[in-house]
């Protein structure tokens, strides 16, 4: 595809449940970032893959979430025993490695019921 | 520690009026800046950026931003805003060495245009 996409755009979960988000990245991009957008807040960073480097998990609010990245390519953001604070959109986004040549994906939107 | 801010929750201005944005960004080094748009239901979509060099850049859809070291501030501005402007506006710092960076955004601008 010519863009970053995400699946599921929406997920309906209920408290306790896990749930997976899906990431596909631009073919050849080196860097994908994982962002959560909570109603009236910024972009909160989550977590950066580059390369073969070792992620920059800093952003990472609790050991609930965590992320991979297959093969330098699509990634997933996984959140397990989901909590009510949790629902946000999460967005992802790619890059070629070069700073500002950022693209982001339409989000996936999640609410914990 | 880097951080942006973005002092404006909501702006309103009226079509055809000038807008500016305000943006303070937090960060040692040299900075890398951009301004982000997001429409209603759309992805996130780069406005223009700043490297280095000419400290006034121009970016699409008619914005341009000045980046002033002294205040620590890197500006979004328009001559006459359109409603299709109408949106929120995100400033951002990437944060990094070594060519790896993250990016540390502001918590967003909303802007309303009236007709």
């Amino acid at each position: 595809g010519a863009g970053v996409s995400q699946s599921p755009s929406n997920k309906v979960t209920e408290k306790g449940k896990d749930v997976e988000l899906r990431c596909d990245p631009i073919s050849g991009h080196t860097a994908l970032y994982w962002y959560r957008q909570s109603l009236g807040q910024g972009l909160e960073f989550l977590i950066y893959f580059q390369g073969n480097s070792a992620p920059d998990k800093s952003g990472l609010p609790s050991d609930r979430f965590s992320a991979e990245r297959t093969g330098g390519s699509v990634s997933t953001l996984t959140i397990q025993r989901t909590q009510q604070e949790d629902s946000a959109v999460y967005l992802c986004a790619s890059s070629p490695g070069l700073a500002g040549e950022t693209f982001f994906g339409p989000g996936t939107r999640l609410t914990v019921l | 520690a880097q951080s942006v801010t973005q002092p404006d929750i909501h702006i309103t201005v009226s079509e055809g009026a000038s807008l500016e944005l305000r943006c303070n960004y937090s960060y040692g080094a040299t900075p890398y800046l951009f301004w982000y748009v997001q429409s209603p239901g759309q992805g996130l979509q780069l406005l223009l950026k700043y490297f280095s060099g000419d400290t006034l850049v121009q970016g699409i859809k008619g914005f341009e931003a000045e980046f002033k070291r002294s205040q620590s501030s890197f500006n979004l501005r328009k001559p006459s805003v359109h409603w299709s402007d109408a949106a929120e506006y995100f400033c951002a710092v990437a944060a990094g060495t070594s060519g790896t960076y993250k990016y540390i955004f502001g918590t967003g601008t909303r802007l309303k245009v009236l007709a």
